[in-house]
């Protein structure tokens, strides 16, 4: 089945590293998304991974990938007040046409 | 090049009436997706269009939701005979290729009353 689970919050002060996890069900899915939502906007797409990779560093961004496990995390570093969002992890499972599976998303909120 | 653009941002409906909502995809692209984002839940895939086809139905509620991606013009998610929760955020997003980076509209968020 098709699934993706997030923690639904997390709070951190400025300057430190958030991190931000997520689980998938679907070991076929070939590419694994992290999108940022701020309040009222669409989604922004931050970075992806494909499944065949561990790890990808994108500036402040670290996306690290457990495929034994189905786990995907988001690290943030220097966390700064406009990181303050809503991020969504997201996969398409092979063979579905590219649609996405979103998890419920993560609110992060960043404290001066 | 513009992105994908959807119209209108806010929408309010009062119940039993319609709702269109439209989506132009980013140009060169040719496969367009509809979510729907609930209040406070992550979003939920509705439907899956290339031009003048419905490829995926499979998120779309059985009755009174409908969508079409023409020939020309842009994609057309219609709502009938709103109800209260059909208020959410609905979501288009647009692709060159299928299983590739999806890039999203700002939304329109429907309210009905």
């Amino acid at each position: 089945g098709e699934d993706v689970e997030q923690s639904l919050f997390l709070s951190v002060r400025e300057g430190d590293s958030s991190v931000i996890n997520c689980t998938y069900t679907d070991s076929s899915s070939t590419y694994l998304y992290w999108y940022k939502q701020e309040p009222g906007a669409g989604l922004q797409l931050l970075t992806y991974i494909f499944s065949n990779m561990d790890m990808k560093q994108d500036q402040r961004l670290t996306v690290l990938l457990n495929k034994k496990d189905k786990h995907l995390s988001l690290r943030i570093a220097d966390t700064q007040t406009g990181d303050s969002a809503i991020y969504f992890c997201a996969e398409i499972p092979y063979n579905q046409g590219g649609k996405l599976i979103f998890g419920q998303g993560t609110e992060l909120s960043v404290k001066p | 090049n513009a992105g994908v653009m959807q119209n209108p941002r806010h929408l309010v409906r009062r119940r039993g009436q319609e709702a269109r909502l439209r989506c132009s995809p980013m140009k060169g692209h040719s496969h367009v997706y509809w979510y729907r984002q609930l209040p406070e839940e992550g979003l939920k895939f509705m439907v899956y269009l290339q031009k003048e086809n419905i490829i995926d139905e499979s998120g779309m509620p059985k009755e009174r939701f409908s969508a079409e991606f023409p020939k020309e013009g842009p994609s057309i998610l219609r709502i009938q005979q709103v109800v209260r929760g059909d208020s959410a955020a609905y979501f288009c997003a647009s692709s060159p290729y299928q299983n590739t980076e999806a890039f999203f509209g700002q939304g329109t968020r429907l309210t009905v009353v």
